[in-house]
């Protein structure tokens, strides 16, 4: 197993183009989350999916971002008409939906919009 | 809502010393778990060490240790006998047992290991 697996590992774009992410998690996990990370803070809380379903989505996701798991495989993270404040480190991770617990990250993909 | 503090933005400590970094919860939960992660720089986070509430004893990986204070609601981590790799940020996670499965984390703690 190579664990979780994020594409691209960098993208640089433009302010108002859109973007999407790409996440592959350990095969075997149910569970697959969305974070945002910026410098020197905490991963912050996206989404996440059980399967197929997305269970939650943080109130502070704007209608630019979205989410997909298609057939609970890997998912895709979409952010329309990017600005400057979406620059950070979008990290996934997933989890056995059993014990045990943790969550394992991917190497996350940097955003940078000039 | 649950909520994850860590008050210790930056730490350091001589290579072989001991170091403590603590963490602060908030939940009404009784069963839940939590977690002490490491992020070296550039590169991925990875688990350190997980504490499952209903355990009274403390969980302990090699060097790495908690205590964990479930009335205090402190999750404090021991890391004996520092190493330069040990150099990192640390975060405290929290995840409940039940209903909402995300994981809270704190802002971090950076730990730097003096040669």
């Amino acid at each position: 197993d190579t664990g979780v697996s994020q594409n691209p590992r960098h993208k640089i774009t433009k302010r108002g183009q859109n973007v999407t992410f790409r996440c592959d998690p350990i095969s075997e996990h149910n569970r697959l989350y969305w974070y945002r990370q910026t410098l020197g803070q905490g991963p912050e809380f996206l989404t996440y999916f059980q399967n197929e379903a997305q269970l939650e989505k943080s109130r502070l996701l704007s209608d630019r971002f979205s989410a997909e798991r298609p057939k609970g495989s890997f998912s895709t993270l979409e952010i329309q008409r990017t600005e400057q404040g979406d620059s950070a480190m979008y990290l996934c991770a997933s989890s056995l939906g059993q014990a045990p617990t943790e969550a394992f990250f991917g190497q996350g993909t940097r955003l940078t919009v000039v | 809502a649950q909520t994850v503090t860590q008050s210790q933005p930056e730490m350091s400590v001589q290579e072989a010393e001991t170091v403590t970094l603590s963490c602060t919860y908030d939940t009404s939960e009784n069963n839940y778990y939590l977690f002490w992660y490491k992020q070296p720089p550039s590169r991925q986070m990875i688990l350190v060490i997980r504490q499952e509430a209903y355990k009274q004893q403390n969980a302990t990986e090699n060097r790495f240790s908690v205590n964990f204070q479930k009335a205090a609601k402190s999750f404090s981590l021991k890391i004996s006998d520092s190493q330069l790799g040990d150099t990192a940020m640390y975060f405290c996670a929290f995840r409940g047992f039940s209903g909402t499965y995300k994981y809270i984390f704190g802002t971090g703690t950076r730990l730097k290991v003096l040669a």
